[in-house]
């Protein structure tokens, strides 16, 4: 198995642009997260869903932040519109329930 | 709401040095325990993790932790640490009956290993 899948790995951006970020969690498993980690406030949890429907999205900043996941093997996470404060990295992770979560390798964005 | 406790944010060693990590949390019906460790520039990887059984449980690279349910802790330890060891290291709660079902993760522990 390949694992969980991110791209891009990393994105520059200017400040207003649209991001989209976009995760393929591993086959099989009905959980997917996205986190975002930065020095300043470490791993927060975003949003996640349970078999492509979301769940809790109470740590998504702002409207600027929404999250898909049409199918079980694509979730998106899209900030629109960005702004240097977003600067982070994201990571998405799957896994099944209460069990172990499997990180993706992350994004790195920065906005400009 | 379940909460996660990491008390050492920093922990500078020397090298063969003795390593042990706090992490402590609220729920006080069954748990699910888990340690992930993040080396630098890189996601996050479990090193071990405890469902139920023996409450000494041991993970990769030499690294061991100790469930104790009256003192609501799961500590990381290792007798030996070596450079390699310099990483982020996490702990995290989930619960299969009650509190968080999803695994609430602790706010880290960043381990410097001098040589």
């Amino acid at each position: 198995d390949a694992g969980v899948i991110q791209s891009p790995r990393h994105e520059v951006t200017e400040m207003g642009q649209e991001v989209t970020l976009r995760c393929k969690p591993i086959s099989g498993h009905d959980y997917l997260f996205w986190y975002r980690q930065t020095m300043m406030r470490g791993l927060e949890l975003l949003i996640y869903f349970n078999n492509n429907v979301p769940i809790d999205d109470s740590g998504m900043p702002e409207d600027r932040f929404s999250a898909k996941m049409p199918n079980a093997s694509f979730s998106t996470l899209k900030i629109q519109p960005s702004e240097p404060r977003d600067s982070a990295v994201y990571f998405c992770a799957s896994g099944w329930g209460y069990n172990e979560q499997f990180f993706g390798p992350g994004t790195r964005l920065t906005v400009l | 709401a379940q909460s996660v406790s990491q008390h050492n944010h920093h922990v500078i060693l020397s090298e063969a040095a003795s390593l042990e990590l706090g992490c402590n949390y609220s729920y006080g019906g069954t748990v699910n325990l888990f340690w992930y460790v993040q080396y630098p520039g890189q996601h996050l990887q479990l090193l071990l993790k405890y469902f139920s059984g023996d409450p000494l449980v041991k993970g990769i690279k030499g690294f061991e932790a100790e469930f104790i349910k009256s003192k609501f802790s799961f500590n990381l330890r290792k007798p030996s640490v070596q450079w390699s060891d310099t990483a982020e290291y996490f702990c995290a709660v989930s619960s299969p009956s009650g509190g968080s079902y999803i695994p609430t993760f602790g706010r880290g522990t960043s381990l410097i290993v001098h040589p």
